[in-house]
This record gives structure tokens, C-alpha cells and sequence, in this order.
């Protein structure tokens, strides 16, 4: 059984950096074509992709977010972490993390809300 | 970057209809859409993957079709579960960008 769930700040303030945890169980990051994704909701909008990491390493980030964001992968405690730094009001959202295979990301965490505000 | 495009925003029907959802890619992404039901306060759950098969465990009245630019999503005979915001999203280029939604509700 695949699970994947979100930690981190509940809060955040303008130009601080966010660092969101998903820890998951039920597979590993080490097996070929498995990766783990980061995907957005502002509040009442629609979702957002932002970052993704396969099992090789191979790191793909949202062409207008790049520069502000970082997935990184720790297979041996089953975790990605999402960094994204200066952040602004405008990044409150509920955050989920997600298991992507065959191109689709087909298992998804509870999603946790940031909100940013000073 | 990819842009995906739904239609109708929004949508009004009757349980037992028949309802027809419209997705619009910038490029050609050939069979690489999935799409995605999500009800309020949860995360989204996959229906469709590569365009038309059906995810596992999901009822049979949701089908997909399209290849290149143009895609939809059908559920045959609407139920009451159904009702919920559905989003499209390619996997074809790197971004793996989302339409903005459809959200279905009772008429």
C-alpha cells in the first residue's frame, strides 16, 4: 500500500525559505521509473506542478519557479524534500507531494496548507 | 512551456446524464494526458492515464479519448459521487502542467 505524506511549517513570512518534507512508504525511490512530485492549489485555484525527482536523480522544476526551487531525495529514509525560498503571499497554498509512474501521478498525499503572511 | 485548456469552466447536470469534458494543448503532446477528479478538501485522485486507459478501481462510466491537441473526458451516467472538480494534465513535455478545471455540479 502506497502512502505518501507532507510535513512542515503551517506558516510562513514574506522572503522567508519554505521546506516541506514528504515522507512515504509502500515503494522506493530506488526502483527504474518511479519519481516523487510537488504539486500546488492556492486557495480556490487550480493545481500547480512544481518540482519532480526520479529514481535516478533526474530533477525536472516548473520553468517559472526554477530558480526558487530545490527537490532533493533521501532513499534510505524514504523522504523528498521541497525547498522553495523568498516566499511571498502569493505562494499560500495547499501543498501535496505525489508517486509518479507511467507518467502519471497515480498515488498523492493529504496535502498540507502554507500560508505566508508576516 | 505547455498550456492546457479546459472547457467548460464549469458545468451544471442531472445524475444519469451523460457529461463531456474538453481539453486543449498549446502542442501536440500525443497520448500523454491524464486526468483527475478532485473533491472539495481532498487531494485529486487519478481517473485516466495516457489519454484512455482507466485507472485501476476507478468505474467504468468515466472513458477518455484524444491524441495530439485534443482530448475528453466522458462519464456516461453521472452519480452523485461524481460531482467534484476535474483537471486535466500532460506528461509529454517536462513541465507537467494542469489545466485550470471543470467543476461539475448539480443542476
Amino acid at each position: 500500500q502506497i502512502t505518501l505524506k507532507e510535513s512542515g511549517p503551517t506558516l510562513v513570512k514574506p522572503t522567508q525559505t519554505l521546506t516541506l518534507t514528504c515522507t512515504f512508504s509502500g515503494f522506493s525511490l530506488s526502483t527504474s521509473g518511479v519519481g516523487v512530485g510537488w504539486i500546488r492549489q492556492p486557495p480556490g485555484k487550480a493545481l500547480q506542478w512544481l518540482a519532480l525527482v526520479y529514481w535516478d536523480d533526474d530533477k525536472r522544476y516548473s520553468p517559472s519557479l526554477k530558480s526558487s526551487l530545490t527537490i532533493t531525495k533521501d532513499t534510505s529514509k524514504n523522504q523528498v524534500v521541497l525547498t522553495m525560498t523568498n516566499m511571498d503571499p502569493v505562494d499560500t497554498a495547499t501543498y501535496y507531494c505525489a508517486h509518479h509512474y507511467s507518467d502519471a501521478f497515480d498515488y498523492w498525499g493529504q496535502g498540507t496548507l502554507v500560508t505566508v503572511s508576516s | 512551456d505547455t498550456q492546457m485548456t479546459q472547457s467548460p469552466s464549469s458545468l451544471s447536470a442531472s445524475v444519469g446524464d451523460s457529461v463531456t469534458i474538453t481539453c486543449r494543448a498549446s502542442q501536440d503532446i500525443r497520448r500523454y494526458l491524464n486526468w483527475y477528479q478532485q473533491k472539495p478538501g481532498k487531494a485529486p485522485n487519478l481517473l485516466i492515464y495516457g489519454a484512455s486507459s482507466l485507472q485501476s478501481g476507478v468505474p467504468s462510466r468515466f472513458s477518455g479519448s484524444g491524441s495530439g491537441t485534443d482530448f475528453t473526458l466522458t462519464i456516461s451516467s453521472l452519480q452523485p459521487d461524481d460531482f467534484a472538480t476535474y483537471y486535466c494534465q500532460q506528461s509529454y513535455s517536462i513541465s507537467r502542467t494542469f489545466g485550470q478545471g471543470t467543476k461539475v455540479d448539480i443542476k
